[in-house]
């Protein structure tokens, strides 16, 4: 159990061009969600931090209006990295959490953007 | 400002050795510390914790020792496997801190030879 999923795997788009990342839980209600970048070589950096149906909360230096993240449902949280440039190429892992904060999150095999 | 630090980027270890990976942290409100192993392109995989009421925490070939005072925490792995080879990042949580967000290290890639 505890399985969680992101879609797509990987990503190529234009400069300009908005990408939609999401991230299932799969076989559990996640009350919480997060989402993370990578950097090659690099700790993973917390971007924002969402609750179902609550806004999210976003780490300080993370643009929100540019990294838009929706969770809708218990299972869904999406991430839109909007009008994306070369130096938003990263790696983005998202993390679901069923309870609440001594739980264990559970991270989703991640999703490699590649910005032209 | 790092507040998890895995000073080790990497660690090299003969099959069947023990690897000791280690993680200093300066935040004191963490109390609750994670290990993750991680394999490129893929997303981390929880592996094991300990709560700072511990100093020991042990699960099959791996064991996390605690030392509060020193804000310092290894994992080690005994005995050592090929199929350990990958990335280990430690991860800290601070106790009341909203929705508990983890707080990762630099993370240190072990290797494991035959």
């Amino acid at each position: 159990g505890a399985v969680v999923s992101q879609h797509p795997s990987w990503v190529i788009c234009k400069s300009g061009t908005s990408v939609k990342i999401e991230c299932r839980s799969l076989d559990f209600q996640a009350t919480t969600m997060f989402w993370y970048r990578q950097f090659p070589k690099q700790s993973l950096m917390l971007m924002a931090t969402s609750n179902e149906g609550s806004k999210a909360t976003y780490e300080q230096g993370v643009e929100k209006d540019k990294f838009l993240i929706n969770h809708a449902s218990l299972t869904l949280s999406t991430l839109t990295v909007t009008s994306a440039h070369p130096e938003d190429s990263s790696f983005y892992i998202c993390s679901a959490r069923r309870g609440g904060p001594g739980d264990t999150q559970y991270f989703g095999p991640g999703t490699r953007l590649t910005v032209l | 400002d790092q507040q998890v630090k895995q000073n080790s980027p990497s660690l090299s270890v003969q099959e069947g050795r023990i690897s000791i990976l280690n993680c200093d942290y300066t935040n004191s409100m963490f109390d609750y510390f994670l290990w993750y192993k991680k394999y490129p392109a893929e997303g981390p995989t929880f592996l094991i914790s300990i709560s700072s009421i511990k100093d020991k925490n042990e699960d099959g070939r791996f064991t996390v020792f605690l030392n509060k005072s020193a804000k310092h925490l290894s994992l080690h792995i005994v005995p050592s496997q090929p199929g350990d080879s990958a990335v280990y990042f430690c991860a800290a949580v601070a106790g009341g801190t909203s929705y508990g967000k983890l707080t990762f290290g630099q993370g240190t890639i072990l290797t494991v030879h035959p």
